[in-house]
């Protein structure tokens, strides 16, 4: 069964700090994996994007790693900011025939980042 | 910018009644998709759409029917809403389904049933 499981369910971290939130994955045949941010009352957003040759994505303050052999990701956030007080759901996109992709969707990490 | 946009932030009804919710997408998009997310799960794809007057069942359509009579705009119908359809709702449309198959967000229709 094609699964994404995240960890932890929720982070608090002091402003300026670092953290690292976790993604474990069975999907199959793996096709590619995304991380999304999710601001409260809003709908996910596109932070990086992963097929299986990359290991590593940067987007400003914000780096996904990938390890398609233990088939895990993980994304790093540095020096966090008020505003990145969010939902962060990793996606793992799976090979269909006829190329309808199907997303699986983690239940994602809460971060609340505080003053 | 990809803008999809979704007719209601917040919706109460009442058990029993019909409820349309509507989708609208501005940048072409072939394929468009209805979600519902719950605290502790991932969003569950109920319905999508790869053209015009296409439907697809996704992993949770039972209880809702879905509409796509234009191309920018994909409507969810709950035709006798129940308590347990209470829940947030969040469409999508991307332009391929393949490898690069981005989906962009509207920003979610809280429903609420009594």
């Amino acid at each position: 069964k094609n699964q994404v499981e995240q960890s932890p369910q929720s982070l608090i971290i002091l402003e300026g700090k670092n953290c690292t939130l976790q993604c474990n994955y069975t999907v199959s045949p793996f096709s590619n994996l995304r991380w999304y941010k999710q601001d409260t009352g809003r709908g996910p957003v596109s932070l990086t994007i992963m097929t299986f040759s990359e290991n590593t994505k940067s987007n400003g303050r914000y780096t996904a790693t990938l390890d398609a052999d233990t088939k895990q990701s993980s994304l790093h956030i540095t020096a966090s900011q008020l505003s990145d007080s969010a939902s962060y759901i990793c996606v793992v996109s799976a090979s269909a025939p006829g190329g309808y992709n199907k997303l699986i969707f983690g239940a994602g990490t809460r971060l609340a980042v505080h003053p | 910018d990809v803008k999809v946009t979704q007719s209601s932030r917040y919706l109460v009804k009442r058990t029993g009644e019909k409820v349309f919710l509507e989708c609208v997408q501005d940048m072409d998009h072939e394929n468009m998709f209805w979600y519902r997310q719950d605290p502790g799960l991932g969003l569950r794809l109920i319905y999508f759409s790869y053209d015009v007057k296409m439907k697809e069942k996704g992993d949770i359509p039972e209880g809702y029917s879905v509409s796509r009579e234009k191309k920018e705009r994909f409507s969810l119908i709950l035709e006798s809403a129940s308590t347990n359809q209470t829940s947030m709702y969040l469409c999508a449309s991307s332009l391929f389904t393949g490898d690069y198959n981005e989906q962009f967000f509207g920003p979610g229709t809280r429903l609420t049933v009594l």
